[in-house]
């Protein structure tokens, strides 16, 4: 049972801003949002994460709704370096096991 | 240069035979997982270890076996129990970093095992 629901393939292009978003309706109150990316053939990237406030780093942005039972990942300008599986993730438990679901695949058009 | 390494980054394995993947982290992080990728899929935990020599299983132990015996290392071995093992093999490590409350997983560039 996936505890993270994202569309499986999404395009973006180049320049503009690409907005990926994570349905977790069932999410904790003590759970905190990953975004992680991977490029193929290698280890995923970290992006971003949050609890309940939006957020903002040199990468993305996270916004997270009211009720936490959604998230959008948020580039604001595409690059074709960013093309990737992004993964919406939830942290759970004291060891922080990380529960990766199948991702988006975002393709960004030149 | 801080970061997560692993080797080999293609591994091949015969029939039978147990086998090593690697993984270093100069991190200073107290925590370590071992995940596995299938084509296609989300990754799925293996192991995971939360200080020195002390590890757990995770959702898919079984065929494969584990060791902390120092800060930095966590080796995974493949053993001939594990009946499919040709996957991609990824290392992980979380810590808190500074101003943070949460630990943050990082991951390794992975080992992909193939058997012949």
């Amino acid at each position: 049972d996936a505890k993270t629901t994202q569309p499986p393939s999404m395009d973006c292009a180049e320049g503009r801003a690409a907005n990926l978003p994570c349905n977790h309706s069932t999410i904790s109150g003590n759970e905190y949002v990953y975004w992680y990316r991977q490029i193929h053939s290698q280890g995923p990237q970290y992006i971003i994460h949050g609890l309940k406030n939006n957020e903002t780093n040199e990468m993305a942005s996270l916004i997270i709704t009211e009720d936490r039972k959604s998230s959008t990942l948020i580039l604001p300008h595409a690059t074709l370096r960013d093309t990737a599986v992004y993964y919406c993730c939830l942290n759970s438990g004291g060891y922080q096991k990380v529960t990766f679901g199948t991702g988006t695949k975002l393709q960004v058009i030149p | 240069d801080g970061g997560i390494t692993q080797s080999p980054k293609y591994l091949f394995r015969k029939e039978g035979q147990n086998v090593t993947l690697s993984c270093e982290q100069n991190l200073n992080h107290d925590a370590m997982y071992w995940y596995r990728q299938d084509p296609g899929q989300g990754l799925r935990l293996i192991y995971y270890s939360q200080i020195v020599n002390d590890f757990q299983k995770g959702d898919i132990a079984e065929g494969y076996s584990v060791s902390r015996e120092k800060k930095e290392s966590f080796p995974l071995t493949v053993t001939s129990a594990q009946k499919n093992p040709t996957a991609f093999y990824l290392c992980a490590s979380s810590g808190l970093s500074e101003g943070e409350y949460q630990e943050t997983q990082y991951f390794g560039p992975g080992t992909r095992l193939l058997v012949l």
